[in-house]
């Protein structure tokens, strides 16, 4: 059974920094490109930034590209988000998916499973 | 970017009754449209991909359909389980997904 299970928000102020986990284990955690997808309260789901299985090449959406650095560590089953210099719009329930395809951001691909969240909250 | 609208923004059914979910893209995206189900402190749930493939464990009374820009999710009878939210979300400029606004689905 594939199990997704996030840590690490919180409460931090605005210009600080988090690191987000992402713990996965029931599936070959390296032939699997990763995820992260985020719900601010109130508001739809966006999505963050992507990891190929390897690491070797790392995607972000523009409202987080160069504040945030997606991780992982193979040898743990493990993914990371590092977030630097969070603002209050970056206020959300953070999700970590598994993408579907071994190839990393293939047309048509999309999310098979999703962890429950950790939200982070940015507030002076 | 692509955007994702969805119809409507809510909606109130009863258990029993057939909801019908719309989601348009702003250009044409093939098949390239899935669909999540999404309840409050759970995670997101895949409904549907390539826009009526029908993923592993899902109830037969889901179903997608739609090519192009226009796609909808519909349940055929309404159980109490399904009411939650559900988003459309599209996978055809990778990894630029975007998603619809979702739609919160009530008990009437």
């Amino acid at each position: 059974e594939v199990q997704l299970l996030e840590s690490g928000g919180g409460l931090v102020q605005p210009g600080g920094s988090l690191r987000l986990s992402c713990a996965a284990s029931g599936f070959t955690f390296n032939s699997y490109a990763m995820s992260w997808v985020r719900q601010a309260p109130g508001k739809g789901l966006e999505w963050v930034s992507t990891i190929s299985g390897s690491g070797s090449a790392t995607y972000y959406a523009y409202s987080v590209k160069g504040r945030f650095t997606i991780s992982r560590d193979n040898s743990k089953n493990t993914l990371y988000l590092q977030m630097n210099s969070l603002r209050a719009e970056d206020t959300a329930v953070y999700f970590c998916a598994k993408d579907q395809d071994v190839r990393v951001a293939a047309t048509g691909d999309y999310f098979d499973y999703w962890g429950q969240g950790t939200l982070v909250t940015v507030s002076s | 970017d692509i955007q994702m609208t969805q119809s409507p923004s809510s909606l109130s059914a009863s258990v029993g009754d057939r909801v019908t979910i719309t989601c348009r893209a702003s250009q044409r995206i093939s098949s390239n449209l899935n669909w999540y189900q999404r309840k409050p402190g759970k995670a997101p749930k895949l409904l549907i991909y390539g826009a009526s493939n029908l993923q592993s464990g899902v109830p037969s009374r889901f179903s997608g359909s739609g090519s192009g820009t226009d796609f909808t999710l519909t349940i055929s009878s309404l159980q109490p389980e399904d009411f939650a939210t559900y988003y459309c979300q599209q996978s055809h400029i990778t990894p630029m997904w975007t998603f619809g606004q979702g739609t919160k689905l009530e008990i009437k």
